[in-house]
């Protein structure tokens, strides 16, 4: 069964400060790694990671993928209040013929404070 | 950017009657579709896969009687929650799939009274 373990659950920070989120794997057929931030209704695409050591970055979020390690890290910098959301790790995996399917971590609730 | 709808967005019901959520692709044509169920401070839960044309898929767990899924057309996905009941109560989201990449619906909250 394909597993996908986020870490921390949650996590209280002032605002400026930098975080780092942590999203380890188990699949069969791995195809690819996403990020997530879902704030009050369906998630909102952050990255999409394929090859490992490759930095993909956004403004003040960044994240990289360890296919060897299994695992990839969120990073947000200086972060700001509106980046209060839970944020989602899913790994798309072949699930047989032209089929593929996500499956999400539990997610990290990341609360910033003013 | 790839739109897609859902509706309705929120929908009241009493126990043993059926609600039709339907999912929509705005601007893309989506030859699969996706499923998820998410409770209240928990992740997204795959439910089924919805292939157009051809039966859906459906994960280990997920009653294929109760949930009834649709795919008519490359556009429009259904999910049917038949005789629902309060357990039933959950917000559910689909995804449409495009060039590999999966985007999301806005969610629709289903309570069951």
């Amino acid at each position: 069964e394909d597993k996908v373990v986020q870490s921390p659950l949650s996590l209280v920070v002032h605002e400026g400060d930098t975080v780092t989120l942590n999203c380890s794997y188990e699949v069969t057929n791995f195809r690819s790694l996403l990020w997530y931030k879902q704030e009050k209704k369906a998630p909102t695409f952050l990255f999409m990671l394929t090859s490992s050591g490759i930095e993909k970055k956004s403004g003040r979020l960044s994240s990289i993928l360890d296919k060897k390690e299994l695992f990839s890290i969120l990073n947000i910098t200086a972060t700001q209040t509106g980046d209060s959301a839970v944020y989602l790790c899913a790994v798309e995996a072949d699930s047989g013929g032209s089929n593929y399917k996500l499956t999400f971590g539990k997610g990290t609730l990341l609360t910033v404070n003013p | 950017g790839a739109v897609v709808s859902q509706h309705p967005s929120r929908v009241i019901c009493k126990s043993g009657t059926s609600v039709k959520i339907e999912c929509r692709s705005l601007d893309f044509q989506a030859t699969t579709m996706f499923w998820y169920r998410q409770f209240p401070k928990q992740s997204l839960m795959l439910m089924a896969t919805s292939n157009e044309g051809s039966k859906a898929t459906y994960e280990q767990g997920v009653e294929k009687d109760k949930f009834l899924i649709n795919h008519a057309s490359l556009t429009l996905s259904t999910l049917t929650v038949t005789s629902a009941h309060p357990e039933d109560s959950s917000f559910y989201i689909c995804s449409a799939s495009l060039a590999y990449e999966q985007y999301f619906g806005p969610g629709t909250r289903l309570t069951v009274t």
